[in-house]
């Protein structure tokens, strides 16, 4: 089983739609956890931590799941700009190599 | 600041010959780390660094080595191209660990194709 699942989609959704995405893990040790978007042939930049308490930054939503062992991201009002990979990001358990990325959501926003 | 920097941007390589991939970054970070994604699939940890001199391997080292000599610089060498190794390789960095909740900052990747 991967550290780190998502659903690849790809999710295509209209203009103004809210979306969501889950990103399991395996490892019960993981201690904290990211969402990083990827544009086309560009590198991961961080989207948003994921905090047990949940955080919030406009439009988007991080929840962390810890006894089900998921993390969530919530995209609502979707741009056209929203259009991205998005990957889940784990880290900790007890060495710092331990870090693991999913593999991926693709979003398609459509007018 | 320029954050992190990789050279080259792109490479062509012919099976067995070897190359050093650049990476260097400005923000005095003690954490330094390599990854390879393939197409379609998320970030593979090759290499990763928690200060100068100091090294340890990843999920996927094999075929590739590195050094820390200097905070800001952490090449990642390939000895023996092999069309496997055909990817995008990122290099990041972190001003401490991410289990403590550190940003990673990436550098825009090396694309080096294995023919």
């Amino acid at each position: 089983r991967k550290e780190v699942e998502q659903d690849p989609g790809p999710f295509n959704v209209p203009e103004g739609a809210t979306v969501a995405f889950n990103c399991t893990y395996s490892n019960s040790a993981s201690q904290s956890f990211f969402w990083y978007r990827q544009d086309c042939r560009k590198e991961p930049k961080l989207l948003m931590s994921v905090y047990s308490s949940g955080n919030e930054d406009g439009r988007f939503t991080a929840q962390l799941n810890r006894a089900s062992q998921y993390i969530s991201l919530l995209i609502r009002d979707s741009k056209l700009s929203d259009s991205a990979t998005y990957l889940c990001f784990g880290a900790g358990g007890t060495s710092y190599g331990k870090l693991t990325f999913g593999q991926g959501t693709i979003l398609t926003v459509h007018p | 600041n320029a954050g992190v920097t990789q050279t080259p941007k792109f490479r062509i390589l012919k099976i067995g010959q070897s190359m050093t991939l650049q990476c260097t970054q400005d923000m005095n970070h003690n954490y330094m780390y390599w990854y390879r994604q393939d197409p379609g699939m998320g970030l593979k940890l090759i290499y990763y660094s928690v200060g100068a001199g100091i090294t340890d391997k990843g999920e996927v080292p094999n075929g590739y080595n590195v050094s820390r000599s200097t905070t800001e610089d952490f090449p990642l060498r390939l000895e023996l191209a092999a069309p496997s190794q055909t990817s995008v390789y990122f290099c990041a960095s972190s001003r401490a660990g991410t289990r403590d909740y550190n940003e990673q900052f990436f550098g825009p990747g090396t694309r080096l194709t294995v023919l």
